[in-house]
């Protein structure tokens, strides 16, 4: 089944302690997104990559770091968390250099403490 | 800057069409219209999308007026597991961000 696979679902942590979301996908696509949802904000775009090696800053990149070393993974790491990142986060995958609809994967509940 | 305008919420009933409107008076000529929707907190599902040309497919129909400032996506017999908040987005071409707005919260009543 063509699906973008994030883990884990829920996480609490603590604020200062590295982590990392994973986000896997089985469709072969270039294009690939992180997202956070939060009431009243709506949902915005965190990093994406166009490809393997190529990332690039969405709209609310600070505190976040990516990597894509491989086409079908993209993790989303939080080298010092801290409770304003609370939030519902999404990773998405798209083909064709991302003009057709996305993919988005079930989401991973964070909460920092 | 929001590119589109899409009313809050909206109620259909069970069986019947869902026409959802979108405002997107400035949308340029290579701008294409995307349609998603997102069922509680799930990930938001893709939906369908055009460039000027009315579309369909197994979920939907989209139809986007002669001079492109508006569209409607139709569910032609809505069912309970359509109830959900849909997003119309415009957006260039590829690499760009998709900006979701707050869309129009659709309650389908038995």
């Amino acid at each position: 089944e063509a699906q973008v696979t994030q883990n884990p679902r829920y996480l609490i942590t603590v604020t200062g302690k590295k982590l990392t979301v994973t986000c896997s996908q089985n469709m072969n696509h270039e294009y690939m997104s992180w997202y956070r949802q939060d009431p009243g904000l709506g949902l915005r775009q965190i990093y994406y990559s166009m490809n393997v090696e190529v990332t690039d800053k969405g709209d609310v990149p600070e505190g976040y770091k990516v990597s894509r070393k491989e086409k079908r993974n993209f993790p989303l790491i939080l080298e010092s968390p801290s409770p304003n990142q609370t939030s519902l986060y999404f990773c998405a995958s798209s083909g064709e250099q991302g003009l057709v609809g996305y993919t988005f994967g079930s989401g991973t509940r964070l909460t920092v403490v | 800057d929001a590119k589109t305008t899409q009313p809050p919420s909206m109620d259909c009933a069970e069986g019947r069409a869902a026409n959802l409107p979108c405002n997107h008076s400035t949308i340029s000529g290579n701008e294409y219209v995307y349609w998603y929707r997102q069922i509680h907190s799930q990930g938001p599902q893709y939906i369908i999308h055009g460039l000027k040309n009315n579309e369909t497919n197994e979920m939907a129909s989209l139809i986007i007026t002669e001079d492109r400032k508006s569209s409607t996506l139709i569910l032609p017999h809505a069912t309970l597991r359509d109830t959900a908040v849909y997003y119309c987005i415009v957006r260039v071409s590829y690499g760009q961000n998709f900006v979701f707005g707050p869309g129009t919260r659709l309650s389908v009543l038995p």
